[in-house]
């Protein structure tokens, strides 16, 4: 079975402050990979996908960065946090399939980032 | 450019009755659509979706869903729901490979 992990479960960090979130996939290879960004109560933003190792494309500018080190992990980080970064990042996994063929998203169960 | 609209923000009903969320999109392309429940503070769960094939799609939890193409919508239905039901719900539409556009949710309260 596969299992999406998030790391950390929250954080609270001051404005200015670096940030690295992780999110590992056990159980699938190759899978595309995605970071969302959720408001308090508002709807979610895609920030990040990748298709494959070393590649990661931007969807959104958000003074944030993101990295696919290995093939399981992907990687969201800022060298300097602001006030509206505060929210909940969710990852997300889909199992790559042939053109035409759509295959659902799963989430992991989130970071709440609050940035005082 | 892909949109998602949901047209109701709070919806409350009683457990045993049916309920319908509304969900309409525009997008350019192949379009694929698909539904996910949130618990307060929890990740999202997969529903439901559509791609192809019969335009009325079966989920979880006696949830089901029809597309229609002309109404460029693809409402939620569920005939009898549950307390464990109140939830905010997201309707996604995506293309390709590329991540999923949301609709800003709506948030089902259930009374007993």
């Amino acid at each position: 079975a596969q299992t999406i992990h998030q790391w950390p479960v929250a954080e609270i960090k001051a404005v200015g402050s670096p940030l690295s979130l992780g999110c590992t996939i056990k159980g699938k290879s190759s899978p595309n990979l995605y970071w969302y960004w959720q408001a308090t109560g508002g709807t979610l933003q895609q920030l990040f996908y990748s298709i494959t190792v070393g590649q990661v494309e931007s969807v959104v500018q958000l003074n944030l960065s993101a990295s696919r080190p290995k093939d399981d992990q992907f990687i969201l980080s800022t060298e300097k946090l602001l006030l509206s970064h505060s929210g909940f990042y969710l990852c997300a996994w889909r199992q790559y399939r042939d053109w035409g063929i759509y295959a659902e998203q799963f989430f992991g169960p989130g970071t709440r980032l609050t940035v005082l | 450019t892909q949109t998602v609209s949901q047209s109701d923000a709070h919806v409350t009903v009683f457990e045993g009755d049916s309920v319908e969320l509304r969900c309409n999109y525009s997008y350019g392309g192949s379009i694929y659509l698909s539904w996910y429940i949130q618990h307060h503070g929890h990740g999202l769960q997969f529903l439901l979706k559509y791609y192809s094939g019969n335009p009325v799609v079966q989920g979880v939890n006696g949830f089901e869903a029809e597309f229609s193409k002309s109404d460029s919508s693809f409402h939620l239905r569920k005939a009898s729901v549950h307390w464990s039901d109140s939830a905010v719900y997201f309707c996604a539409v995506s293309g390709y490979a590329q991540g999923l556009t949301f609709g800003l949710g709506t948030r089902v309260s259930v009374f007993p």
